[in-house]
């Protein structure tokens, strides 16, 4: 069975602040990992990706994570925060020899000026 | 435009009328899929269609169908709603489940209200 934590419903930084957006996974083989987002009214889009070329993962919008297999996390970065980045965030899990997806709870982040 | 289409965008309806939610996607996607998002728990995945004529269970499918019998189609039937499924629905593709780290295309959602 495999599972996601998205440790913070809610997150808030101000406009140019670090963000720092939590997932821990558990998995029995090595899954593929992902970062959606959602803006309000919206569907979700794809930020980025793990694809085990690379542990750190750069993505749209100046967001990045770092895959570390010894703590199961993949982390979503971004060095300073937008008022456009502010939307809901979800990490996923997808086994690689079947078709189930699991989600995490989401993080809501807020941008404050 | 490559694009995931639900129908409809917004639906209330009744208790025990039958309902049917239609997903279309035009990337010849191998992988499709259904959520629900409710706050607080995320998206959870109701049912997945590896391909053609192959579905099988998410974590939450009671109260849902679905059916491909087309690669570009993925219908959500609800037989006979329940307020508790009131909620948003999604339906995502992607080029295959299996064989590389494939990432999923979103619809738009549908917004399901049951009284």
């Amino acid at each position: 069975a495999q599972s996601v934590t998205q440790l913070g419903s809610h997150v808030s930084v101000s406009e140019g602040a670090l963000v720092l957006l939590r997932c821990n996974y558990s998995s029995s083989v090595p899954p593929y990992l992902f970062w959606y987002v959602q803006y309000p009214n919206q569907g979700l889009q794809l930020l980025l990706k793990y694809t085990s070329a690379a542990t750190l993962v750069k993505g749209i919008n100046g967001f990045e994570a770092e895959f570390k297999k010894s703590e199961t996390s993949f982390h979503l970065t971004k060095p300073s925060a937008h008022m456009s980045d502010a939307a809901e965030y979800f990490c996923a899990v997808r086994s690689p020899s079947a078709g189930k997806s699991t989600f995490g709870d989401g993080t809501t982040l807020t941008v404050k000026p | 435009e490559a694009q995931v289409t639900q129908n409809p965008r917004y639906l209330i309806t009744v208790t025990g009328k039958k309902l049917t939610v239609t997903c279309s996607q035009n990337m010849n996607h191998e992988y499709m899929s259904w959520y629900r998002q409710d706050p607080g728990l995320g998206l959870r995945q109701i049912y997945y269609s590896m391909n053609v004529e192959v579905t099988d269970k998410g974590d939450v499918p009671e109260g849902y169908k679905v059916s491909r019998k087309e690669k570009r189609n993925f219908p959500l039937i609800l037989e006979s709603p329940s307020p508790n499924q009131t909620s948003l629905y999604f339906c995502a593709s992607s080029l295959a489940a299996v064989g590389g780290s494939y990432e999923q295309y979103f619809g738009p959602g549908t917004r399901l209200t049951v009284t």
